[in-house]
């Protein structure tokens, strides 16, 4: 049963470019989060998504920053106009059902240049 | 507003002796406890639990003591092994709120078991 994919594993973006970043849940897992490490700092939530609904986005930046999980396929990080502060690890995590026991993947580390 | 603090960035121990990480937190509405295990180049990895209406919660090697008078939570490693060398995370839910998927974490402590 493999584990929770993302890709790419690292990302380099110049500042102005969009990246996008992929996880695939975890088979048989409907529950996706995404997360943001930030140098020297812990995991921090950003948003949780069910297929096709955004349940809670209070972690996101207001603006440049948006999720998707589609009916079919991955589910989308997309942050539009990169800057060097968007520069960090961000982790996708999903479960079966909602709860605090997340199955994480092993994150996409994003550099802005 | 760091919510789950780890203070110690590093620990190190030599194998067979007991690892302590430590852990506090400041908001007394946390209800749910967790430790997570990373190692490098991976995604963090569910250790052991414990709910707020628990002391102790123990699981083979690894045991969560919960002190919630002093909002204080610690991961004990008995006997330590140089495959827990890990950065191990601290992190905490409101379970019975309606956002119990929301993890709150601390910065993580770098424990290095020595042979």
């Amino acid at each position: 049963n493999a584990g929770v994919m993302q890709n790419p594993r690292h990302l380099v973006r110049r500042r102005g470019q969009e990246a996008r970043l992929r996880c695939s849940p975890m088979k048989g897992h409907s529950h996706v989060y995404w997360y943001r490490q930030l140098p020297e700092e812990g995991l921090k939530f950003m948003v949780y998504l069910q297929k096709e609904n955004i349940i809670d986005e209070s972690g996101m930046p207001k603006e440049r920053f948006s999720a998707e999980f589609p009916k079919e396929g991955p589910s989308i990080l997309r942050i539009q106009q990169v800057v060097r502060g968007d520069s960090a690890a961000y982790f996708c995590a999903s479960s079966p059902r909602v709860q605090v026991e997340q199955f994480f993947g092993p994150g996409t580390r994003l550099t802005v240049l | 507003d760091q919510q789950v603090k780890q203070n110690s960035p590093s620990l190190s121990v030599q194998e067979g002796r007991i690892s302590i990480l430590n852990c506090d937190y400041t908001n007394s509405m946390f209800d749910y406890f967790l430790w997570y295990k990373k190692y490098p180049a991976e995604g963090p990895t569910f250790l052991i639990s414990i709910s707020s209406i628990k002391d102790k919660n123990e699981d083979g090697r690894f045991t969560v003591f919960l002190n919630k008078s002093a909002k204080h939570l610690s991961l004990h490693i008995v006997p330590s092994q140089p495959g827990d060398s890990a950065v191990y995370f601290c992190a905490a839910s409101l379970n019975s709120g309606g956002s119990n998927y929301k993890l709150t974490f601390g910065k993580g402590t770098l424990l290095t078991v020595n042979p």
